[in-house]
């Protein structure tokens, strides 16, 4: 079945390090692909998203590139900041979904020092 | 405009007791989603429902959870009897539109702790 590989965490990084946080997926055909984040006691926000092979998203500084050729799509910041500290969840959604349920990866926190 | 809300935000139960969460979507929002994460595993699916149908169930664990969505409004999730592999956080979000292709806003969760 489908499913998402993400690196394991915790990350720990200082402010300004360049970060990536890995993730794979294995799915037939072409899926959708998003990367979510979770604050501090908030709930789930859409980050990024990527519907097509070589689709890069991108919000707030962060990107990630759809690599159909590798199965990829991992998250990268070129200067993180403390406010970035959260779990960051890859997900992906079946190309052929009536339903649109989201299969995640096991989510990775990250924590950026000052 | 209101997100997906949730409550209780932290519920702590005994083994063998009932537990139901609650969820408000987004108004107008026809889809919505049930999905638990466990120890700090990935997040699974549950459910969804379409206005006050299910769609589809295939991430329920066993018949000790019950979902409903009357009114296609909010929804509830029971619990009943709880187990200790119940604990985790329960997520719900909800979309408008095409299931297949919306984007889903998600309430910030319950975690539910069995003790």
């Amino acid at each position: 079945g489908d499913s998402v590989t993400q690196m394991e965490g915790p990350v720990t990084l200082s402010e300004e390090a360049f970060l990536t946080i890995n993730c794979t997926y294995t799915a037939t055909g072409y899926p959708s692909l998003f990367w979510y984040v979770q604050y501090p006691g908030e709930g789930l926000q859409l980050l990024l998203k990527a519907t097509k092979a070589d689709d890069k998203g991108s919000n707030k500084g962060f990107e990630a590139t759809y690599r159909k050729e590798t199965t990829s799509f991992h998250l990268e910041k070129g200067s993180v900041q403390v406010s970035d500290s959260a779990v960051y969840f890859c997900a992906l959604r079946a190309w052929s979904s009536n339903t649109g349920k989201l299969i995640f990866g096991q989510g990775t926190t990250l924590q950026v020092k000052p | 405009e209101a997100g997906v809300t949730q409550f209780p935000s932290h519920s702590v139960i005994e083994k063998g007791q009932t537990v139901t969460l609650r969820c408000d979507p987004i108004s107008g929002h026809d889809n919505l989603y049930w999905y638990r994460r466990v120890m700090g595993k990935e997040i699974k699916f549950l459910l969804h429902f379409v206005k006050e149908s299910k769609q589809d169930e295939s991430g329920m664990p066993n018949n000790r959870f019950l979902a409903e969505r009357t009114g296609g409004t909010y929804s509830t999730l029971k619990v009943q009897p709880a187990e200790l592999e119940d604990s985790g956080v329960y997520f719900c979000a909800s979309s408008q539109g095409p299931a297949g292709l919306a984007i889903q806003y998600f309430g910030a969760g319950t975690r539910l702790s069995v003790l």
